[in-house]
């Protein structure tokens, strides 16, 4: 069955640090999104991405965040001067948005721990 | 805001009965779906009912949708231990410019042996 690949499945970085964290998208799927969770605590939306540009963005996506789909395969999520509080999970998610609903395939996750 | 909040935060039931989670939301709805998350992985789809439903069956899984209400329910009958998971719920605006997927909380299920 397809799957969404995340790279690192950890990473720890100093604060700071700038943080690359990467995707691979099901290869059909036309839509990609980054939502990411405090440890024990809800699942955010983080940003949406479609047709090579954001979609949608959250409150939580500022400045030192962006998106990138560089080469039509990897979908990539930048943090370019890390907080203590970005430290979280970071989850990639792809969808077809076939017969009119979205339905999210997450990745396992990139665990990002800021000192 | 669209987001979902289940009920309750956490439930430990006896394997073989059954489970019962809770869902509130805030908007207009295309659809509400249910996710599943083992410990540190990743979210897994399990059942998607549209906003013209009521209620939805997929194996041991029955979703209930009262737009009225603005809530859902997830049963899962017959728990097994292989059940011991996060459940969330999500929700797609109905705004064709705000169409995220929303999550909820989430309920913590432990399946008692």
């Amino acid at each position: 069955e397809p799957e969404v690949t995340q790279t690192p499945s950890h990473q720890v970085t100093q604060m700071g640090q700038e943080v690359i964290l990467r995707c691979v998208p099901i290869s059909n799927h036309l839509y990609f999104y980054w939502y990411r969770q405090i440890l024990g605590q809800k699942v955010e939306f983080l940003v949406s991405f479609y047709n090579n540009e954001i979609s949608e963005k959250s409150e939580i996506f500022d400045d030192q965040f962006s998106v990138e789909r560089p080469d039509g395969s990897n979908f990539t999520l930048k943090i370019r001067s890390t907080k203590l509080e970005d430290s979280a999970m970071y989850f990639c998610a792809s969808d077809r948005r076939g017969l009119g609903a979205n339905v999210l395939t997450f990745g396992a996750g990139s665990r990002l721990t800021v000192l | 805001s669209q987001q979902g909040e289940e009920d309750p935060q956490a439930l430990s039931i006896q394997e073989g009965e059954n489970a019962t989670m809770n869902c509130s939301y805030k908007t207009s709805i295309n659809n509400l779906q249910w996710y599943r998350q083992n410990s540190g992985r990743g979210l897994v789809h399990l059942i998607l009912i549209r906003s013209n439903e009521r209620e939805k069956h997929s194996g041991r899984l029955r979703v209930t949708l009262d737009t009225s209400k603005k809530s859902s329910s997830l049963l899962i009958t017959a728990s097994r231990a292989a059940d011991t998971a996060s459940y969330f719920c999500a929700t797609e605006g109905a705004n064709y410019r705000d169409d995220k997927i929303i999550f909820g909380k989430g309920t913590r299920l432990h399946i008692l042996p």
